[in-house]
């Protein structure tokens, strides 16, 4: 399996931008990069996913290094609700419909008001 | 984003009985469901794949005679945790897919075995 890593953990300010970094040197042409969050005693949150072109959806940015070696989840104003494990999970299979996901221990990220 | 449910949300039995959690995919049908497991401060472990109308494949480790897995149709996924004791206490929560797209994950079962 292509493994990820990501800081245990990150802090930010209420209403700045965050910066969640991801290592995947391991990456193969057909992996998918998908970003989940958690947030206490819930079930992971679908954020967003790329897999070469930056992306943008209402709720986050994905800027994937042109090598596709890292990504960058960007929060462009960290909101108290955003306190979250944010998981970087490269998509597991032939690239294709059979897939599964496979979490590493993800990034706590703490918000301060 | 696409919705699914679980139920219960927390459960707690005795030991030695059985409990079931459901699994739904409320807006689409999803051709593939996954079980999870998490235990407190630790990330989610697969335990099992399944696609309607098959047996569900399950990970190394994770015991198919006592995690029971029914994927009966495309909305609705079931674990069946049988004898459970209190080692099988944790937070159950399921995802489902269509296809290639994006999985989206259920609210969680915690159980508590007693």
């Amino acid at each position: 399996d292509a493994k990820t890593t990501q800081p245990n953990s990150m802090e930010s300010n209420e209403e700045e931008p965050v910066h969640l970094p991801c290592n995947h040197s391991t990456i193969s042409g057909t992996d998918y990069i998908h970003w989940y969050r958690q947030l206490p005693s819930q079930g992971p949150e679908y954020v967003i996913h790329g897999l070469t072109s930056n992306v943008n959806n209402r709720m986050a940015s994905l800027a994937i290094a042109e090598d596709r070696k890292s990504s960058t989840l960007i929060l462009h104003r960290a909101t108290l609700r955003d306190a979250a494990v944010y998981y970087c999970i490269l998509r597991d299979g032939d690239g294709g419909s059979n897939y599964k996901l496979t979490f590493g221990k993800g990034t706590l990220l703490t918000v301060n008001p | 984003g696409a919705v699914v449910s679980q139920h219960p949300s927390w459960v707690i039995c005795k030991s030695g009985t059985s409990v079931k959690i459901e699994c739904r995919s409320l807006d689409f049908q999803a051709t593939t469901m996954f079980w999870y497991r998490q235990f407190p401060k630790q990330s989610l472990m697969l335990m099992a794949t399944s696609n309607e109308g098959s047996k569900a494949t399950y990970e190394q480790g994770v015991e198919k005679d006592k995690f029971l897995i029914n994927h009966a149709s495309l909305t609705l996924s079931t674990l069946t945790v049988t004898s459970a004791h209190p080692e099988d206490s944790s937070f159950y929560i399921c995802s489902a897919r269509v296809g290639g797209t994006p999985a989206f994950f259920g609210q969680g079962t915690r159980l508590t075995v007693v």
